[in-house]
């Protein structure tokens, strides 16, 4: 069986500090592995994702995940956020290219001025 | 990236009726897609598997006769629900090639 789990359900920070966000899978494989930010009533944006590689990847808008197989986590970073990036993060596994995806639960990011 | 479209995006609908809710890949054919369930506030939850040409695969505890699916060509794959209900109200969205979603759809049921 494949989960993933996002240990906080809330983060709050203040505008233009640093922001991490945890990510924590099982599967009995390296898996492939995605950020997603969803704002309010919106779709999924794609952040960035992680096949093989390099084991830090650079996404979108600033954001950087890390792969720490040792760790079996892939935690989402970003150096100075801005207040627009208040939103649900969503961390996601999959098995296989082109397999369905097994979500986190979330985390909600609350940006202070 | 590739595209996926989603349509419509909000949709009000009364007790009893059913709504179509299409999900279509734009720049490539995918003989998988996936349909998900979001509650508010929630994490997406898979509901079932599309196969072109075949059976939808559900998950356990999706009722099948409720939401039907069909694949019927490699770039659209429909999600319909029957005999909606309140409790039918949602946020359902769709994936294919895995990892490309569309813009979601929200559903209230009245």
């Amino acid at each position: 069986a494949q989960s993933v789990t996002q240990p906080d359900i809330h983060i709050t920070v203040s505008e233009g500090a640093s922001l991490e966000l945890r990510c924590n899978y099982s599967y009995g494989a390296t898996p492939y592995l995605f950020w997603y930010v969803q704002s309010p009533g919106q779709g999924l944006q794609l952040l960035l994702k992680y096949f093989s590689g390099d084991t830090l990847v650079q996404g979108i808008k600033g954001f950087e995940a890390e792969f720490k197989r040792s760790q079996s986590s892939f935690n989402l970073r970003k150096p100075s956020v801005h207040w627009s990036d208040a939103a649900e993060y969503f961390c996601a596994l999959q098995g296989a290219a082109g397999n369905k995806l097994t979500f986190g639960g979330g985390t909600r990011v609350l940006v202070k001025p | 990236g590739a595209v996926v479209s989603q349509h419509p995006s909000r949709v009000i609908c009364k007790s009893g009726t059913s709504v179509k809710i299409e999900c279509r890949s734009l720049d490539f054919q995918a003989t998988t897609m996936f349909w998900y369930r979001q509650f508010p506030k929630k994490s997406l939850m898979l509901m079932a598997t599309s196969n072109e040409g075949s059976k939808a695969t559900y998950e356990q505890g999706v009722e099948k006769d409720k939401f039907l699916i069909n694949h019927a060509s490699l770039t659209l794959s429909t999600l319909t629900v029957t005999s909606a209900h309140p409790e039918d109200s949602s946020f359902y969205i769709c994936s294919a090639g895995g990892a490309f979603f569309g813009q979601g759809t929200r559903l209230t049921v009245v």
